[in-house]
């Protein structure tokens, strides 16, 4: 089983519809978890932490459930900006400290007009 | 904004040869680390490094490749002889500054493309 897993997509939607992305993690005593996005041939910048309690960033919720050691992504109101490759991100344990990322191969987003 | 930067952008190098990507982290920042990215493909953990030694290495990471901080400035990843399998994006990231220890900040990437 892969340590993180995303649907490829691609997701194809209209400006201002509402996306979600799924991800799941194969350690479930892994640490932390992020949501990266990453732009055609750049690097990753990291959209958000994911915390247990759920959190959100203007347009975007990003929910973790450890028990079913699954994380999600919520984007509302999509901007043509948005079109992206977005990264399920997991730092496993007994990383000592140094916090290797783990990558999903990612979920690809188009935002169309 | 502080940022990573990379050199080079683009490297093009024939199979067997050495190369040397070098990043230059942001300033205050601990630890350092390199990903790669086949064209197509996730991102992958090759190297972390710490108070000038490996803290952990990826099977990827193999004799071939090397780390190191010569100046307390530049870290760099040195490929001994290069193979095809090489070819990929190499990602410089370093965390560790007095906020937000656990973001990695990504510079541009080096792309490597082995003849």
């Amino acid at each position: 089983r892969k340590e993180v897993e995303q649907d490829p997509g691609p997701f194809n939607v209209p400006e201002g519809a509402t996306v979600a992305f799924n991800c799941t993690y194969s350690n479930s005593a892994s640490q932390s978890f992020f949501w990266y996005r990453q732009d055609c041939r750049k690097e990753p910048k990291l959209l958000m932490s994911v915390y247990s309690s759920g959190n959100e960033d203007g347009r975007f919720t990003a929910q973790l459930n450890r028990a079913s050691q699954y994380i999600s992504l919520l984007i509302r109101d999509s901007k043509l900006s948005d079109s992206a490759t977005y990264l399920c991100v997991v730092i496993p344990p007994f990383s000592g400290g140094y916090n290797k990322l783990i990558f999903g191969a990612g979920t690809r987003l188009a935002v169309h007009p | 904004e502080p940022e990573v930067t990379q050199t080079p952008s683009h490297q093009v190098t024939q199979m067997g040869q050495e190369v040397i990507l070098r990043c230059v982290p942001i300033s205050n920042h601990l630890y350092f680390y390199w990903y790669r990215q086949i064209l197509g493909q996730k991102v992958e953990f090759l190297v972390s490094f710490y108070n000038n030694e490996i803290s952990e290495k990826s099977e990827i990471f193999d004799d071939q490749f090397s780390v190191e901080r010569p100046d307390g400035s530049n870290f760099t990843l040195k490929i001994r002889s290069t193979k095809l399998e090489d070819s990929a994006m190499y990602f410089c990231a370093t965390t560790g500054g007095l906020k937000d220890y656990n973001e990695q900040f990504f510079g541009p990437g080096t792309r490597l493309t082995v003849l």
